[in-house]
């Protein structure tokens, strides 16, 4: 079946340009998160999005950094003016939040993104 | 939000059980036990999660302090493709759903042949 899907799974951009990525999550998954892994570090939350909740902003780093979901399904993350230190893995995960599911809530991750910022 | 405490590396021998511990003396009465893993160059990977008694599944068993301030991943028989960074993590359940995912630095297992 078909899981977490992003892209692009490559992306180099120059510093001070916008970037777009993309998180197609499972069907009928109504969280979503996303992260940033830099090389050899751990997982930075970043947003997580729960149905018709207010998404939880609190990780994003800087006011750079903004993430929309639309009709509940998809999921971009944008970020504007990018700095080196941008540079990093973003993955984007899903799960399906069952009330009263016995607080599985089991979330599936993609293959990231591989942002790169020359 | 309360926090874990994770040993940064542990090694073990293929084929020997092993037992990750992990330390939430902060944990209230709604927070869920989670562990994930993440292979090397690979997004995470559910493991288990638990409440307040033991569980098992087909991965690993998680064994959880009556009084709930730590709990132990036990992988019962190592192998090569075990070595990951394994991570523990509280999640809070309100409102019948589960609140955010937020990862530590978790512990990195090294598997010897």
């Amino acid at each position: 079946g078909a899981g977490v899907s992003q892209s692009p799974s490559n992306k180099v951009t120059e510093k001070g340009k916008d970037v777009e990525l993309r998180c197609d999550p499972i069907s009928g998954h109504t969280a979503l998160y996303w992260y940033r892994q830099s090389l050899g570090q751990g997982l930075e939350f970043l947003i997580y999005f729960q149905g018709n909740s207010a998404p939880d902003k609190s990780g994003l780093p800087s006011d750079r950094f903004s993430a929309e979901r639309t009709g509940g399904s998809v999921s971009t993350l944008t970020i504007q003016r990018t700095q080196q230190e941008d540079s990093a893995v973003y993955l984007c995960a899903s799960s399906l939040v069952v009330a009263g599911g016995a607080g599985k809530d089991e979330a599936f991750f993609g293959q990231g993104t591989r942002l790169t910022v020359v | 939000d309360a926090k874990t405490t994770q040993p940064n590396s542990m090694e073990s021998n293929e084929e020997e059980p092993v037992h990750l511990p992990c330390n939430h003396s902060t944990i209230s009465g709604t927070d869920y036990i989670h562990w994930y893993r993440q292979l090397p160059s690979q997004g995470p990977e559910y493991v288990i999660h638990g409440l307040t008694s033991n569980v098992n599944n087909r991965m690993a068993s998680l064994a959880i302090a009556e009084d709930r301030k730590s709990s132990t991943l036990i992988l019962h028989r190592a192998t090569l493709r075990d070595a990951a960074v394994y991570y523990c993590i509280l999640r809070p359940y309100y409102g019948g759903s589960q609140g955010n995912l937020i990862f530590g630095k978790g512990t990195k297992l090294s598997v010897k042949p």
